[in-house]
């Protein structure tokens, strides 16, 4: 499936670095998402963006900055993480982020980044 | 607030047999349900959903899902499992947001 990319696929990083995830969907959709998937936790929701405005964040530490240029790309960019930080993150994409709008808040997701933060 | 409880961490099945996944969720309205499978290193691919209408619904790679209110389930079943349906299950609803349960690991054996 190559509704909704994301690169990398892999990333090691120190806790000084900076880096970015790249998300991209290809559905027309207007509504992106980043969650964040880590061992034996269910998958916990970042953020929300719906055209291209944040209406979420997920009480989300400042060393997660996320872009959203416009609604077919979503950035997630990383600065001073720690090793707890290490997970594999997804990017989902639906057409409208509003509930009660009839399957448009149907997500679909990306094979996603996993990330290790030594 | 809504939730969602899927009661079976691992399930071992033989390829060949049914398989069942449960899924229970807790809200007042009938929330908007959800089943991904999720292979492993992969993201999730969406399987079935149930919005309103019909409780059985069908979804793909032979599964199907049955929406029983009055259990407040949602439960998944496929009648005879391959051996490439190994793979995480989650169940998952929404209401303001979606939420997702803890997922089920499904082990099939030859």
């Amino acid at each position: 499936e190559t509704g909704v990319t994301q690169t990398p696929r892999h990333l090691v990083m120190g806790m000084t670095n900076k880096k970015s995830l790249k998300c991209e969907q290809h559905l027309g959709h207007n509504a992106m998402y980043w969650y964040k998937q880590s061992a034996k936790k269910p998958l916990e929701l970042m953020f929300v963006y719906n055209f291209k405005e944040q209406t979420e964040n997920n009480s989300v530490p400042s060393r997660f900055s996320p872009e959203c240029p416009n609604s077919s790309h979503l950035f997630l960019h990383l600065h001073t993480l720690q090793p707890e930080d290490s997970a594999l993150y997804l990017c989902a994409s639906s057409q409208d982020s509003t509930p009660g709008t009839s399957g448009e808040e149907t997500q679909y997701f990306g094979p996603g980044t996993r990330l290790l933060v030594l | 607030a809504q939730s969602v409880t899927q009661p079976d961490i691992h399930i071992t099945v033989s390829e060949g047999a049914s398989l069942e996944l449960r899924c229970n969720y807790s809200y007042g309205a009938t929330p908007y349900l959800f089943w991904y499978v999720q292979s492993p290193g992969q993201g999730l691919q969406l399987l079935l959903k149930y919005f309103s209408g019909d409780t059985l619904v069908q979804g793909i790679k032979g599964f199907e899902a049955e929406f029983k209110r009055s259990q407040s389930s949602f439960n998944l079943r496929k009648p005879s499992v391959h051996w490439s349906d190994a793979a995480e299950y989650f169940c998952a609803s929404n209401d303001y947001k979606l939420s997702f349960g803890a997922g089920t690991t499904v082990t099939v054996r030859a």
